[in-house]
Parts: C-alpha cells; structure tokens; sequence
C-alpha cells in the first residue's frame, strides 16, 4: 500500500472548515483512500473513502487531485466534537474474503477551538 | 455507537501471565480485525477472522492468537505477556468490506 504523509497537528476555529491534507504521492491507480478518526480514548471512526472522484458525505467531502498524489478531508463547519487524530490511509480495493487491513500512520492532530 | 463491544474496559496483567480479551460484533458481520494501539502511535494490525478462520496476519509472534465464534463474537489471546505488551488493544468488524466498525477497545498494562 502506498504510503501517505499528513501535518503532524492543526488548529481550526470552531464554526470554520477545517481542511486537513494528506499526500500519497506514490499512489497507484487502483488504490483508494480512505480517512477515520480518533477521538480520544474512542477507537477509530471511519469518515469517507474516495477512488478519484470527489465525495461527500453527512460528515465531511474529500477531494483529491487529478493525479491524485494528495487529497484533502474537508470538515465543513467544525466543533468541539470534531478534535480528533484524523488518519489518511491509502490501499488497494478489497475483493478477496474478509476485509481489508488497514495500516495507520501517526495522523494529524486536530483541535478545535472555540 | 458502532454496535461493537469489548471488555473488559481495563486490564492489569504480570509479565509472563496469560489474558484473554473479547469483542462483539455486530449481528451479520462476518469479518473481525484486532489492532494494538501503543501510546502515541496509530493501531497496527494484528490479524483478521473470517468466518471463524484466519484470514491475514500482521507483523506479531504465534504468542497472539485469536478464536472467532459463529454468534459474531471473537477473542484475542496474549501468552507469555511483555512489558511491550502494553497497549489499547481495539476490535473493528465489518459485513461490507470498506467500512470497518471499530470498539472502545481493552487498555492493558503489563506490569
């Protein structure tokens, strides 16, 4: 799987869009990406995942570049809720039994301040 | 809430001892992950179970075996614990295959 590399921390201003960046400049063309989150003393949360497209859900859009080697997860209107590690993950679509494995890095930290 | 359980929330062990720790997952989800999470770092894989087999293994020694049962529920097994050991250890599963529904996970301490 592709490696990625994201802000070790970021400050966001509640009510503001918190855009956090990751870049997987080694990507290949079958490789999705995909963003969870942490909230502290919770296990991950998965967010939203994209192939090339841009994607939005109830929780958040993610856009990545046409050569797709970095993508950014858009918080739209952050809250206090939203402080969290924020992790991007890039790996090959699933197709065998089971699942896929997912390799964390260190993330970026997010905070939100009111 | 994910719909996925562990327990128990918190674990003192010795070095050298044995635990057991235990996730339920949600009813239909098929596919049951582990990952240690040590102070600081992201969670690392373990192993995945599938239809109560093993289905994939991560960097970790034969003393971390699991078992997964066919009412959705499933166990991490450490032998011989180390100091190393000490960790938040979290369950995800999953029907689907793309989105994975992690636990509150076990915080173990090996003292």
């Amino acid at each position: 799987d592709a490696k990625t590399t994201q802000p070790t921390s970021m400050d966001c201003a509640e009510g503001r869009a918190a855009n956090l960046p990751c870049n997987h400049s080694t990507i290949s063309g079958n490789e999705y990406v995909y963003w969870y989150r942490q909230i502290h003393s919770q296990g991950p949360q998965y967010i939203i995942h994209g192939l090339k497209n841009n994607e939005t859900n109830e929780m958040a859009s993610l856009i990545i570049t046409e050569d797709r080697k970095s993508s950014t997860l858009i918080l739209p209107h952050a809250t206090l809720r939203d402080t969290a590690v924020y992790y991007c993950i890039v790996r090959v679509a699933w197709s065998g039994a089971g699942s896929y494995q997912l390799t964390f890095g260190k993330g970026t930290k997010l905070s939100v301040i009111p | 809430e994910t719909g996925v359980t562990q327990s128990p929330t918190h674990l003192i062990k010795t070095r050298g001892q044995q635990v057991t720790l235990r996730c339920s997952s949600q009813s239909g989800h098929n596919t049951v992950s582990w990952y240690q999470q040590a102070l600081g770092q992201g969670p690392q894989f373990i192993f995945q179970y599938y239809r109560e087999e093993e289905n994939g293994r991560g960097n970790f020694p034969p003393r971390f075996s699991g078992l997964q049962f066919p009412n959705y529920s499933s166990e991490l097994n450490v032998n011989a614990l180390e100091l190393d050991d000490s960790a938040l250890y979290l369950c995800a599963s999953t029907d689907t295959g793309y989105e994975q529904y992690f636990g509150p996970g076990t915080r173990l301490t090996v003292t």
